[in-house]
């Protein structure tokens, strides 16, 4: 069975600065992606990125940008200039084919913005 | 926007009650599912549906069964409610697809007492 790992149970960092979340990944597949959530203190989770198996090229969105090294099973979130808003837990999940597989999360890191 | 509807923010049951999670998706995904979410475990999925009238088990289905007559509704029933079933339950839908990201609802946080 495929598992996910966080291995932070929590993270901190300055507002403005740079964190780095890790995430490894478990599979004998080849084909898959992989994602990473948000879930503020409203309690609604949020996509943040998406990663397919087979780009070599890194995903970005705006200041959200991952490390997806496939051959370490290693999917980790950058998150640049932090902000306020930016504190929740933060869950790294993958799915692998057919398209109709649940999503396997990871146990989440907490992550806190320090002013 | 992806609605996904949750009936109750914050439900408080009493043990051996029969209790009903409701969740109401407005997109007509195909695909829905039920995790369950506690503290240093993550989410682990209890059941899940690909089209109507069919579920199938997640990794923790013990003590739950769920409901799917029409495609936008996906219910989660404890038949008896226990202690160790307090927990917050996240529905979720999607289409089908690798790639497609999960919706989620605004969870239900129960306490069963």
């Amino acid at each position: 069975a495929q598992t996910v790992t966080q291995s932070q149970p929590e993270m901190s960092v300055q507002e403005a600065e740079t964190v780095t979340l890790s995430c490894t990944y478990d599979t004998s597949e080849s084909d898959y992606y992989l994602f990473w959530y948000k879930q503020p203190p409203s309690r609604q989770m949020i996509l943040v990125i998406r990663q397919e198996a087979y780009k070599q090229q890194n995903a970005t969105e705006n200041r959200f940008s991952v490390n997806f090294q496939k051959a370490a099973k290693s999917f980790s979130l950058k998150i640049s200039d932090s902000q306020l808003g930016d504190a929740a837990m933060y869950f790294c999940a993958y799915r692998s084919r057919p398209g109709n597989t649940p999503l396997v999360f990871g146990k989440g890191t907490r992550l806190s913005v320090i002013a | 926007d992806v609605k996904v509807t949750q009936s109750s923010r914050y439900l408080v049951k009493r043990t051996g009650e029969k209790v009903f999670l409701e969740c109401v998706q407005d997109m007509d995904h195909e695909n829905m599912f039920w995790y369950r979410q506690d503290p240093g475990l993550g989410l682990r999925l209890i059941y899940f549906s690909y089209d109507v009238k069919m579920k199938e088990k997640g990794d923790i289905p013990e003590g739950y069964s769920v409901s799917r007559e029409k495609k936008e509704r996906f219910s989660l029933i404890l038949e008896s409610a226990s202690t160790n079933q307090t927990s917050m339950y996240l529905c979720a839908s999607s289409v089908p697809g690798l790639n497609s990201p999960l919706h989620f609802g605004n969870g239900t946080r129960l306490t069963v007492t």
